[in-house]
């Protein structure tokens, strides 16, 4: 089993459309967990944490769970703008950072 | 959020050269800097973590004596591609962190490595 998995997608979704991407870890010592964002042919940037209680900045929501070892993304009112590859990243205390492969979204007018 | 650069953008070298990458953060002191590589349409893969003032850990496959790695400062690590071949052509990104979370990294905009 991959340490993080990812579905590479594409996922294609309307515009104003609400959209979930899910990334499960296998290390259950994982500790930080992140999603990041990369636009075509562009550095990674860090989009936000994933905290245990959850994480919500705008229309972004971010959530973790220990019990099944994964962490989701919910984007809202999805905009064209909000087209990239989403990263998610794990950390284990003191051992490297795994990125996932990532997964895309394609927002549609 | 933290500001890191690299340089340079994009290099076009020939086969049997040496190619060298500046990584530099900006506005914070960087105690880890990390090195990336990304082939198209795959995951960021970690090449070596460099801590300021000791030697680099490469990741399994990785050869140290192709890929030098020198993390001279807190602000500043270079990596030099030596004897680069077409195999190498590459997407380079550094990121750096100030070592209290290694998962919150800060990246530079990438190097285009083209070895011809």
């Amino acid at each position: 089993r991959k340490e993080v998995e990812q579905d590479p997608g594409p996922f294609n979704v309307p515009e104003g459309a609400t959209v979930a991407f899910n990334c499960t870890y296998s290390n259950s010592a994982s500790q930080s967990f992140f999603w990041y964002r990369q636009d075509c042919r562009k550095e990674p940037k860090l989009l936000m944490s994933v905290y245990s209680s959850g994480n919500e900045d705008g229309r972004f929501t971010a959530q973790l769970n220990r019990a099944s070892q994964y962490i989701s993304l919910l984007i809202r009112d999805s905009k064209l703008s909000d087209s990239a590859t989403y990263l998610c990243v794990v950390a284990p205390v003191r051992q490297k950072v795994t990125f996932g492969i990532g997964t895309k979204l394609q927002v549609i007018p | 959020g933290a500001v890191v650069s690299q340089h340079p953008s994009r290099v076009i070298c020939k086969s049997g050269t040496s190619v060298k990458i500046e990584c530099r953060s900006l506005d914070f002191q960087a105690t880890t800097m990390f090195w990336y590589r990304q082939f198209p349409k795959q995951s960021l893969m970690l090449m070596a973590t460099s801590n300021e003032g000791s030697k680099a850990t490469y990741e399994q496959g990785v050869e140290k004596d192709k890929f030098l790695i020198n993390h001279a400062s807190l602000t500043l690590s270079t990596l030099t591609v030596t004897s680069a071949h077409p195999e190498d052509s590459s997407f380079y990104i550094c990121s750096a962190s100030n070592g209290v979370d290694s998962g919150e990294q800060y990246f530079g905009p990438g190097t285009r490595l083209t070895v011809t």
